[in-house]
């Protein structure tokens, strides 16, 4: 168990609707990451927060926003869903924000596997 | 240009004998990390080791260790004395100072099976 929880597990819902991601870091950490992992294009960093605030954005498509939450919790918003958006989205938090290092090590959620039909 | 090359799609070890996953990376950035994750059946990621740029030592983690050549850029996972449950898909990845601080670019990954 990495520490990092994310909810739902599974998610089914239709072209055109909107669903939200949620994910609680591990304790102490204040970084939070979005990844997102399908059969063509791997996995693929979509966004990062620290602290409550946006620090980098990756392949992150218009349709989908992040926030961080004052208690550090985060959501991941997917509208207008398509069905190429069908995918294993990972939440990851470490310690802080800067780049590599063991101390910043990436723990990662079990996923959430979203079915756009 | 892709960051970590992992060429290997699948690989098959009998249980007990050791196993050598590649890795190639390539960064301009002389201050870089490089990691390897386990993703099993189920679906979850799980960290197994770290090797800075800077660390002399090859890293060691129970019955993984990493083979990390700098000039040649590459940071093979060996696994020894596979065991059945190390069958899984393995993720190298690394993060470097370049366009986004922190983020993990990752390779395509290897299928590791693990015969009896």
């Amino acid at each position: 168990d990495s520490g990092v929880t994310q909810t739902p597990k599974h998610l089914i819902t239709a072209t055109g609707q909107r669903v939200t991601l949620r994910c609680s870091p591990r304790s102490g950490d204040l970084s939070v990451y979005w990844y997102q992992q399908s059969l063509d294009q791997g996995l693929q960093f979509l966004i990062q927060y620290y602290n409550g605030e946006e620090r980098a954005k990756g392949n992150i498509l218009e349709r989908f926003s992040a926030q961080q939450f004052p208690d550090l919790h985060s959501e991941l918003n997917l509208s207008s869903l398509e069905l190429g958006d069908s995918a294993l989205y990972f939440c990851a938090s470490s310690p802080t924000v800067t780049s590599g290092g063991l101390a910043n090590t990436q723990y990662f959620g079990p996923g959430t596997r979203l079915t756009v039909l | 240009a892709q960051k970590i090359t992992q060429t290997q799609p699948g690989m098959f070890v009998q249980e007990k004998e050791a196993v050598t996953l590649d890795c190639t990376y390539d960064t301009s950035d002389p201050s870089y990390g490089l990691f390897w994750y386990k993703q099993p059946s189920s679906g979850e990621m799980i960290f197994l080791i770290y090797q800075g740029s800077y660390d002399q030592q090859n890293a060691t983690e129970g019955r993984y260790s990493l083979n990390f050549q700098k000039a040649r850029k590459s940071a093979n996972l060996v696994i020894s004395a596979s065991q059945l449950g190390d069958s899984a898909m393995y993720f190298c990845a690394m993060t470097d100072r370049g366009s986004t601080l922190g983020r993990l670019y990752f390779g395509r990954g290897t299928q590791l099976t693990v015969w009896p």
